[in-house]
């Protein structure tokens, strides 16, 4: 069975930085690629950023570029988003979700992790 | 960006009566080097995370009812459940991947009448 599991949410000032992991499992982590959604209270989903299958090929949305990094750990079946320079905005639930390549449906979530930045 | 704009915002429907939820986009999502369009439909209940629906804007996820269906090509999408159930009850997405950054519709709200 598919399981994704997010970790690592939790309450941040702004300017703060956090790690989020999504640890994979039941599948071949390095035969997918894998994106970060995120969906602020009461708003839709919209994604953040993703990472091909040998990472690659990263992307990100405009708004977090230089701000976060993600990465991932084949071997330990793991994929992290570092989120540096946090801003309110940020507040979300974050979602892993795989899919086979990036630009691709994604089949199968984590149940997320929710991060909050606030003063 | 893609816009990805869903109608209704939400829609309440009869028992085993017809939903049926409309998304645009603002570009063609369709890829003419392999003729897919490249837009999935998402069913999200509160506290769970979104399950896919449907791919390539009319193959159903394995596992899937096949009271759900979509259609639709290019520009305009449709997810149509055929016969609602309780179950059913959700917010639904549409997603476009064609286009980076990947975007969603707002979501559209099924209630039971």
């Amino acid at each position: 069975e598919v399981q994704l599991l997010e970790s690592g949410g939790g309450l941040d000032q702004p300017g703060g930085s956090r790690r989020l992991s999504c640890v994979a499992s039941g599948f071949s982590l390095s035969n997918y690629a894998m994106t970060w959604v995120r969906q602020a209270p009461g708003k839709g989903l919209q994604w953040v950023s993703a990472i091909s299958g040998n990472g690659d090929h990263t992307y990100y949305r405009d708004s977090v570029k230089g701000r976060f990094t993600i990465s991932r750990d084949n071997s330990n079946n793991t994929v992290y988003l570092q989120m540096n320079s946090l801003r309110a905005e940020d507040t979300a639930v974050y979602y892993c979700a795989k899919s086979v390549v990036t630009r691709f449906h994604f089949d199968d979530w984590g149940l997320g992790t929710l991060v909050i930045v606030s003063s | 960006d893609i816009v990805m704009t869903q109608s209704p915002d939400s829609l309440a429907v009869s028992p085993g009566e017809r939903a049926t939820i409309n998304c645009r986009s603002s570009q063609s999502v369709e890829n003419t080097s392999n003729n897919k369009n490249y837009l999935a439909w998402y069913q999200a209940k509160p506290g769970q995370p979104p399950k896919l629906l449907i791919y390539w804007a009319s193959t159903r996820e394995s596992g899937v009812p096949d009271r759900f269906s979509g259609s639709g090509s290019g520009t305009d999408f449709t997810l149509t459940i055929s016969s609602l159930q309780a179950e059913d009850v959700a917010i639904y997405y549409c997603h476009q991947y064609f286009i980076t950054p990947q975007t969603f519709g707002q979501g559209t709200k099924v209630e039971i009448k």
